[in-house]
């Protein structure tokens, strides 16, 4: 299994600004992700975040507006920018170590966005 | 594309009757299929997992059950709880996808004491 932090918990950010969010998980992994969660819907893959080089981005989602570092095998961010209402969602990490292919979860960020 | 249904999309209960959850997928050729639980506003917890050559996982009250070929899942809570209330998330890993889960719309469950 994996242990995995993420902060903030929550935030209430203006329009216009950006907020990283930050992912730690307590071994390393080689398989890392960034996914989305509108209010009343289930989850939609941001970005596999790749140690060591850019990330993968899903179907209508950018590195300009998502950007991911993964500076090594325990830890990752996702910067939501210029947020507008929109992007109010809460915002999980998550990771597959190997073996039989379970993958876990953070806890979430739970982003409002005025 | 491989698509994900879990119906009903909530469910009421009264204490200590059993919760029958079902989840649907198009694609029979998955890695695995994994049953998650999401209380309010929070991260998902891993319930489950089965692999596709097995029928069936159980820990403690939980049961699932999966039938490839038919393209189901179902997960079974024994004697519920208000505990239990939660929304229960179904996800595949299709083996075209690679490493990706597909995830059901989820089924909001609320045991009523």
């Amino acid at each position: 299994s994996a242990v995995i932090s993420q902060k903030p918990s929550r935030d209430i950010c203006q329009r216009g600004t950006s907020l990283t969010i930050q992912c730690q998980v307590d071994s390393q992994v080689t398989m890392m992700f960034w996914y989305r969660q509108q209010p009343g819907q289930s989850l939609t893959l941001i970005a596999t975040a790749n140690q060591g080089s850019e990330a993968t981005y899903e179907s209508g989602f950018v590195i300009d507006k998502f950007p991911i570092s993964r500076p090594n095998l325990t830890f990752s961010t996702l910067t939501v920018s210029n947020m507008s209402p929109e992007d109010s969602s809460i915002y999980l990490c998550s990771v597959l170590p190997g073996g039989e292919l379970e993958q876990f979860f953070g806890p979430g960020t739970r982003l409002t966005v005025l | 594309k491989q698509e994900v249904t879990q119906i009903p999309a909530a469910l009421s209960v009264p204490e200590g009757e059993n919760l029958v959850l079902n989840c649907s997928f198009t694609d029979s050729a998955i890695y695995n299929l994994q049953w998650f639980r999401q209380d309010p506003g929070k991260g998902l917890t891993s319930l489950l997992l089965i692999q596709s050559s097995q029928r069936e996982q159980t820990s403690g009250r939980l049961n699932a059950s999966l039938d490839k070929s038919s393209g189901r899942s179902t997960l079974y809570i024994a004697a519920s709880q208000p505990g239990d209330s939660a929304t229960y998330l179904c996800a595949v890993r299709p083996i075209a996808a690679g490493n990706k889960l597909t995830f059901g719309g989820g089924t909001r469950v609320l045991v009523k004491p």
